[in-house]
């Protein structure tokens, strides 16, 4: 993705807390979604962010501090279907998405 | 189920054809927008519509083309189509809150 930064793969145990960090250029900046997608399956919504701080919806967290260009999606009590990818994805004018090569995360029993 | 459908769910065709894929948003949803996925490249932002208008480009070739009909569904249209061509299209829909819905996606091979 354009100048959006995410680690390519990650290994947890299920279980376990996980955080996935993403990177993205702050100029132009609209909000920041993450999305989960299992392989060959569409991305499914998990969270959106416009202003700095935490998020909570359940098991899954994510804040954003826009000063710094970063965010970071927490995923706690991880459950084997987790394993799948993270997708990070800013949002700019328009209502545009400009999405990052996303995080694949394998949970291990 | 996002409520976003899109046909064909396969389609397997040969270099140098020209395919249509479909879309209808969400009931309520007046943007539509349509994405590439290989697997190499990522989730690619091609071309958005709103209301029938397009609103946003993004890393579209010139071999494709897309519209949006005034009962809001979404076609995408690949012209002269190349090897390089084969990947996921998903096409998108969103309302007022921000959020994108995705559809389940169309895998189009090209041999």
């Amino acid at each position: 993705g354009q100048n959006i930064d995410q680690p390519t793969e990650m290994t947890a145990t299920e279980g376990a807390i996980v955080q996935i960090n993403c990177t993205y250029q702050t100029s132009g900046f609209n909000g920041l979604f993450w999305y989960q997608q299992h392989a060959g399956e569409a991305p499914t919504f998990l969270s959106y962010n416009v202003l700095d701080g935490l998020e909570e919806k359940g098991r899954f967290s994510s804040f954003l501090s826009r000063s710094k260009g970063y965010s970071y999606l927490l995923l706690k009590e991880l459950q084997m279907k987790d394993s799948a990818s993270y997708l990070c994805a800013q949002k700019r004018a328009g209502n545009m998405l400009t999405f990052g090569g996303g995080t694949r995360l394998m949970v291990k029993p | 189920d996002s409520g976003v459908t899109q046909t064909p769910k396969h389609l397997i065709t040969a270099t140098g054809q020209r395919v249509t894929l479909r879309c209808s948003p969400r009931s309520g949803d007046l943007s539509v927008y349509w994405y590439q996925q290989s697997l190499d490249q990522g989730l690619q932002f091609l071309i958005q519509y709103y209301n029938g208008e397009e609103r946003a480009k993004g890393n579209i070739l010139e071999r494709f083309s897309a519209q949006q009909f005034p009962d809001l569904h979404s076609e995408l249209n690949l012209s002269s189509l190349e090897l390089g061509d084969s990947a996921l299209y998903f096409c998108a829909s969103s309302g007022i809150n921000n959020e994108q819905f995705f559809g389940p996606g169309t895998r189009l091979t090209v041999l």
